[in-house]
């Protein structure tokens, strides 16, 4: 059964911390991504990912950060949290072109 | 620039009906793939269908079609004999690439769907 997993479910966080939030999958997958997904707006498209050490930005990169040390494993960084980046946080892994993503449940990310 | 566009911000439709949710989008690769998920209350995303840029066939997936009009960049979801359980949010996405070595995947604003018994 293939499995995306994120670190965590919800997660409450201060204006102007650090925020990592974490991705593993077990699909052997090249291709990561982080999209936001606000109401009204869908999902957006922060970074991906299609290596190890490789990343493109997406729509809206700005706040935001990526690592990809292992293949496995997908990391976004938020550098200085603001109140703007409260959102749901999804992560995707897929394979080529015509075979789909598969996604985390989701982080709940909350800024006070 | 790559971009998809779903303007039923809400539909409803009747139990045992079809429904179709609209999806069209932009882009200058002739090679791309398009794709519908479902985003129950529960949050999770599923999959539903495909389609590629270079088949001359709409896909099927049970009681999922995709209507791709490629001229007008149109990718319509048709969902037949609607039951209650497909009240959801349906998300159009299209992934392009490689060009710097991914295939960048973006999606559409999405649809909620409401059926009505």
């Amino acid at each position: 059964d293939v499995k995306v997993t994120q670190s965590s479910r919800y997660l409450v966080k201060r204006t102007g911390e650090k925020v990592f939030l974490e991705c593993v999958q077990d699909m052997d997958h090249e291709n990561m991504f982080w999209y936001r997904q606000d109401p009204g707006l869908g999902l957006r498209l922060i970074y991906f990912s299609y290596d190890v050490k490789m990343k493109e930005k997406g729509d809206i990169p700005e706040g935001y950060s990526v690592s990809r040390e292992k293949k496995e494993r997908f990391s976004l960084i938020l550098e200085s949290a603001s109140t703007n980046q409260t959102s749901m946080y999804l992560c995707a892994s897929g394979g080529t072109m015509n075979t789909e993503a598969f996604f985390g449940q989701g982080t709940r990310l909350t800024v006070v | 620039a790559q971009k998809i566009t779903q303007t039923q911000p809400g539909m409803f439709v009747q139990e045992k009906e079809a429904v179709t949710l609209d999806c069209t989008y932009d882009t200058s690769d002739p090679s791309y793939g398009l794709f519908w998920y479902k985003q129950p209350s529960s949050g999770e995303m599923i999959f539903l269908i495909y389609q590629g840029s270079y088949d001359q066939q709409n896909a099927t997936e049970g009681r999922y079609s995709l209507n791709f009009q490629k001229a007008r960049k149109s990718a319509n979801l048709v969902i037949s004999a609607s039951q209650l359980g497909d009240s959801a949010m349906y998300f159009c996405a299209m992934r392009e690439g490689p060009n710097t070595g991914g295939f960048k995947t973006i999606f559409g604003a999405g649809t909620r769907l409401f059926v009505k018994a």
